[in-house]
This record gives C-alpha cells, sequence and structure tokens, in this order.
C-alpha cells in the first residue's frame, strides 16, 4: 500500500506558467481533498473531490485555478499564469469514502515555487 | 467564519519535559476534530476526537475534547527529540478540514 502519492514533489515556475500538480490516492480511496499551506499558515481546503465529480470547490481561488479527478489517473489541480502568491506547499488528502471516520490520508506535498 | 486557534505557536522545551498544546475551535455543525504530526513531510494521523471527555491515549500522547468549552489539549509527556514537529489541530466540517495555524514543537537534547 503505497500511500498517497503526489508528484512532483518540488516545482518550480516562471511568472505566466503553468503548474500541473498530480495526486494519486491510496488504493479504494476514491474521495480526494487538496490543501494549500502557505509559509506560517496552516493548512487552507481548496476542493474536494469525487471519481468525475467535484464535491466542493468552495476553496479555490475563481480566476487560474482547476482541479479534476478523471475515472482513470490521478487528481491534477491545475494553476495557470502562477504568480508569486502562488508559491506554498500543496497538499493531497485521500478517504475511502467522504466520512471522516474513515479518516484523511495526506501525500507529502508538492512544493511550489514561483520565480 | 469558521476558526480554529492553536496555542502557543511555538515551544522550546527539553527532553523529558511535559507539554500541552491547545486547540479552540469555532466552527458550525462540528463533528469532530483531528490531531496530525506534521515534520517535513506529509501531517501524519494521531487522533480522531468525537465524544466529550473520553480521553485517548497513544504511547506518551493523549488527548481529549471538551465540546462544552469548544476546545481540546493534546498532552506528550516525557518528550523526545523526534517529538519535534508542528503539531495540527483541525475540526471537520461538512467533509472538509478546518485547521488551526499549528504548534511548532521543538524538544532539544
Amino acid at each position: 500500500n503505497a500511500g498517497v502519492m503526489q508528484n512532483p514533489r518540488h516545482l518550480v515556475r516562471r511568472r505566466g506558467q503553468e503548474a500541473r500538480l498530480r495526486c494519486s490516492p491510496m488504493k479504494g480511496h476514491s474521495h480526494v481533498y487538496w490543501y494549500r499551506q502557505l509559509p506560517e499558515e496552516g493548512l487552507k481546503f481548496m476542493v474536494y473531490l469525487q471519481k468525475e465529480n467535484i464535491i466542493d470547490e468552495s476553496g479555490m481561488p475563481k480566476e487560474r485555478f482547476s482541479a479534476e479527478f478523471p475515472k482513470e489517473g490521478p487528481s491534477i489541480l491545475r494553476i495557470q499564469q502562477v504568480v508569486r502568491g502562488d508559491s506554498a506547499a500543496y497538499f493531497c488528502a485521500s478517504s475511502p469514502t467522504g466520512q471522516e471516520i474513515y479518516g484523511y490520508t495526506f501525500g507529502s506535498g508538492t512544493r511550489l515555487t514561483v520565480v | 467564519e469558521d476558526k480554529v486557534v492553536q496555542s502557543p505557536l511555538s515551544l522550546v522545551v527539553h527532553e523529558g519535559d511535559t507539554v500541552t498544546l491547545n486547540c479552540s475551535y469555532e466552527v458550525t455543525n462540528f463533528r469532530s476534530l483531528l490531531w496530525y504530526k506534521q515534520e517535513k513531510k506529509a501531517p501524519t494521523f494521531l487522533f480522531m476526537l468525537t465524544s466529550s471527555g473520553i480521553e485517548k491515549k497513544s504511547g506518551r500522547l493523549s488527548s481529549i475534547l471538551d465540546k462544552k468549552e469548544l476546545f481540546s489539549i493534546l498532552n506528550i509527556t516525557a518528550t523526545q527529540t523526534g517529538d519535534s514537529a508542528i503539531y495540527l489541530c483541525a475540526v471537520v466540517r461538512e467533509g472538509k478540514l478546518v485547521f488551526g495555524k499549528g504548534t511548532k514543537l521543538t524538544v532539544n537534547p
């Protein structure tokens, strides 16, 4: 059981480029959550997805950010035209169902640096 | 607005000391509270608390929830250098976690 796999671990992008962050949930988990951690801040919820569905995107910035969790393959968090303020650690968590009683398992995160 | 406040924000102790980390919350439709330990990688799960007054224990770590006063504490006894980490408190609300800023614990030898 490989756990929640995120890649890349580190990503450097120039301002204006696109960043694509990937998350493969634990085997048997069909619910994925993305969180962002800014320096000196706690983790902030971004989006909650189930296979092929966005359940809650209330934490996503309105522009430039999108997320998907296709039927096959990993969940992708996409940031278009990155700016310096997007520099942060992005964590993915997965759960077998949407109920917290089964817990949330986090990946090791992708650290995005925008230069 | 939902709020989770942890204190202190940072703490430096010596090996062998006992520490108490605090987490207070204001969340509508509270379901449960979770504690995580974050080193330089994935936050790892410590405890989930749903009922008041019932202590959860794992080795030197223990935690309890007070739903009337809206807070939880995490205790670590006989601290070791390996306990150095950021401890995160989070409340579950509608399927997502609302996190505090964390308490950075440093345990010196």
